[in-house]
């Protein structure tokens, strides 16, 4: 069964804290994502990473950056959260414009 | 650059009635067009892929027809159940390879 794992499901995290947000899918697809998602805001795409160490910013990159060291695993990076970060972060991975997301980490930030 | 707008962000109507969930989107590009669906506490899963101009995916009663001339891809399903209260999102894929999303529209359907 094709899937895109995410871990934690659930994370608290104070202000200022660093929190790594792991995405693992066992597709082989190349190319990967991270959304967060808000109330009235929708998806919006942070990082698109298209293969091993080939990652480009999406529409709201700013407070997180990424790493790809092996196509099976994306990572997104808060280095010092902040509280306007609290959101719901799905990653996915795409082949053939056939996208399958992950179920979701909830991230607060106190 | 490429967009998707979803005017209703809530869409309230009665067990039985029609369904009809705005799309309409922008791109310099042929784009593929999707309809996405998402239950409380889930992740989106797809709904609908588009294909070529006029032709009509369908799944779970709903389809969906991609108008090139208006840029449109709205949903519509003719009897609304219960069980397709959730968030649905409009989206659309260029030729980045990026899947960008509309806002969303809520669906609720009461008894």
């Amino acid at each position: 069964d094709m899937k895109v794992t995410q871990m934690p499901r659930y994370l608290i995290k104070r202000m200022g804290e660093n929190v790594l947000l792991e995405c693992g899918q066992d597709m082989s697809h190349e190319t990967m994502y991270w959304y967060r998602q808000d109330p009235g805001l929708g998806l919006q795409l942070i990082y698109i990473s298209y293969d091993v160490d080939s990652n480009s910013e999406g529409d709201i990159p700013k407070g997180y950056r990424v790493s790809r060291k092996k196509r099976e695993h994306f990572s997104l990076i808060l280095d010092s959260a902040k509280t306007n970060q609290t959101s719901v972060y799905f990653c996915a991975s795409s082949a053939n414009s056939d996208y399958t997301f992950g179920s979701g980490t909830r991230l607060l930030v106190i | 650059g490429d967009s998707v707008t979803q005017t209703e962000g809530l869409v309230t109507l009665t067990e039985g009635l029609p369904v009809m969930l705005n799309c309409t989107y922008q791109s310099t590009y042929s784009p593929f067009l999707f309809w996405y669906v998402q239950h409380l506490n889930e992740a989106p899963k797809l709904l609908l892929k588009s294909f070529t101009d006029n032709k009509r995916p369908e799944h779970q009663g709903f389809h969906a027809t991609l108008h090139k001339s208006s840029s449109s891809f709205h949903l519509q399903k003719s009897s609304a159940q219960l069980s397709d209260s959730a968030l649905y999102y409009c989206a659309l894929t260029g030729n980045t390879g990026k899947l960008i999303f509309g806002l969303g529209t809520t669906l609720q359907v009461q008894p």
